[in-house]
């Protein structure tokens, strides 16, 4: 199994303040996506990202992919209430299709006014 | 338009019980995915379906789950002799083709008292 760590696991932040989780591999991926999900509801895809050192920006949020594709981070500038939510990085896997999704344990993240 | 959507959204059963649960995928989607999130974790992959065969059930955790796809379109997961261990959140995904872009139901939440 290809293992995706998240860190931190946990994060509580007043609004306003600025933020990074991080998604970790020692495995190559093809590509990584960014979902959130919010109680109650299923994961929404926020980005993909494909290429080695690739940048991609979402209103206040900055997604990067790592160099070597291994690793992925997301910021958010001026977090807002409405940013709360478990942010879950996932990869392809090397299951026998390779479609499924491959998911990190996620960042929950709590944004207080 | 209608999004993925999944019955019962909360499933309470005795051990040993059997329970069958149900997703309807979005129209047109040809692949499906079932996922089991535990409380804490990310989903995990239990079974593809891309059309109506089971293109990858490399994730199915015994021979107590099995799942059918019998028209190319709604999907049952079953579950027999349920244990405790089986307690999560059920997910299912569907693509319009395998490779693309997932969209998540909201989930059943299966409990086994």
């Amino acid at each position: 199994t290809q293992l995706l760590e998240q860190s931190p696991q946990f994060l509580s932040i007043q609004e306003g303040e600025n933020l990074t989780v991080y998604c970790n591999s020692s495995s190559v991926f093809s590509s990584l996506q960014w979902y959130r999900q919010e109680p109650g509801e299923g994961p929404v895809l926020l980005v993909t990202v494909v290429t080695g050192g690739e940048v991609k920006k979402l209103k206040r949020l900055t997604f990067q992919f790592g160099d070597a594709r291994k690793d992925s981070s997301l910021h958010i500038t001026a977090a807002q209430p409405g940013d709360t939510g478990l942010y879950l990085c996932a990869g392809r896997s090397n299951s026998n299709s390779g479609y499924a999704l491959n998911f990190g344990k996620g960042t929950s993240l709590l944004v207080t006014p | 338009g209608a999004g993925v959507s999944q019955t019962p959204s909360n499933k309470v059963t005795e051990k040993g019980k059997y329970v069958e649960l149900r997703c309807d995928p979005i129209s047109g989607h040809t692949a499906l995915y079932w996922y089991r999130q535990s409380l804490g974790q990310g989903p995990e992959f239990l079974i593809y379906f891309q059309g109506t065969g089971a293109a990858d059930d490399s994730g199915l955790p015994n021979d107590r789950f099995f799942a059918v796809r019998p028209e190319g379109s709604v999907s049952t997961l079953k579950i027999q002799r349920t244990e405790r261990g089986d307690s999560a959140v059920y997910l299912c995904a569907s693509s319009f083709s395998s490779g693309d872009t997932q969209y998540f139901g909201p989930g059943t939440r299966l409990t086994v008292l």
